[in-house]
């Protein structure tokens, strides 16, 4: 199994600036995702964090809003711009190790104000 | 592509009472199948997966599921609830090697 720190672990922010969502996995991995939880909701995938290359997107997500970066096996971060209330979600780092399940962190409580 | 449907948004049980939580998926190809568990302001957390062998699969705390290939299900079960397994569990599902598609969830609400 894979442990999977993330942080901040909550925070509260101001409409029109960006937070940066550290993710760290205690061993590599090959594949690292960002997922968004929004209250009372599932998950829905943002992208997929591509090692020394850009980030998959899916549908609805885009780079400008949500860019990301995996610099190596272990490490990735999903920066959240110009943010506005409708940002206010829980975000959720993922990573899967070969073709099996997949490990979370425990969560980046986000409020924009 | 794959999609997970959990027909239940909410189930009520008393404790100490059996609990089944139902999940179909679809797919036209093989899947790995997954159930998590997500307890208040928590990250998820793996109950159990379907990877190949035999169908029925046991998890932690004493949740088991049955991997149905020609109803495509995987129903979760647990044959004496507590107070403490109130929380969200989702189905999931990935094609081989793949990203999850997780369903909807379903909310345990387990009471005296």
């Amino acid at each position: 199994s894979a442990v999977i720190s993330q942080k901040p672990s909550r925070d509260i922010c101001q409409r029109g600036t960006s937070l940066t969502i550290q993710c760290q996995v205690d061993s590599q991995v090959t594949m690292m995702f960002w997922y968004r939880q929004q209250p009372g909701q599932s998950l829905t995938l943002i992208a997929t964090a591509n090692q020394g290359s850009e980030a998959t997107y899916e549908s609805g997500f885009v780079i400008d809003k949500f860019p990301i970066s995996r610099p190596n096996l272990t490490f990735s971060t999903l920066t959240v711009s110009n943010m506005s209330p409708e940002d206010s979600s829980i975000y959720l780092c993922s990573a899967q190790a070969g073709n099996t399940e997949a490990f979370f962190g425990q969560g980046t409580r986000l409020t924009v104000v | 592509a794959q999609s997970v449907t959990q027909l239940d948004s909410q189930v009520p049980v008393f404790e100490e009472a059996p609990v089944e939580l139902r999940c179909n998926y679809s797919s036209s190809v093989s899947v790995y199948l997954f159930w998590y568990v997500q307890y208040p302001n928590q990250g998820l957390q793996l109950l159990l997966k379907y990877l190949s062998g035999s169908t029925l699969v046991k998890g932690i705390n004493g949740f088991e599921a049955e991997f149905n290939k020609s109803q495509t299900s995987f129903h979760l079960r647990k044959p004496s609830v507590h107070i403490s397994d109130t929380a969200e569990y989702f189905c999931a599902v990935s094609a081989l090697g793949s990203k999850l598609t997780f369903g909807t969830g379903t909310r345990l609400q387990v009471t005296l």
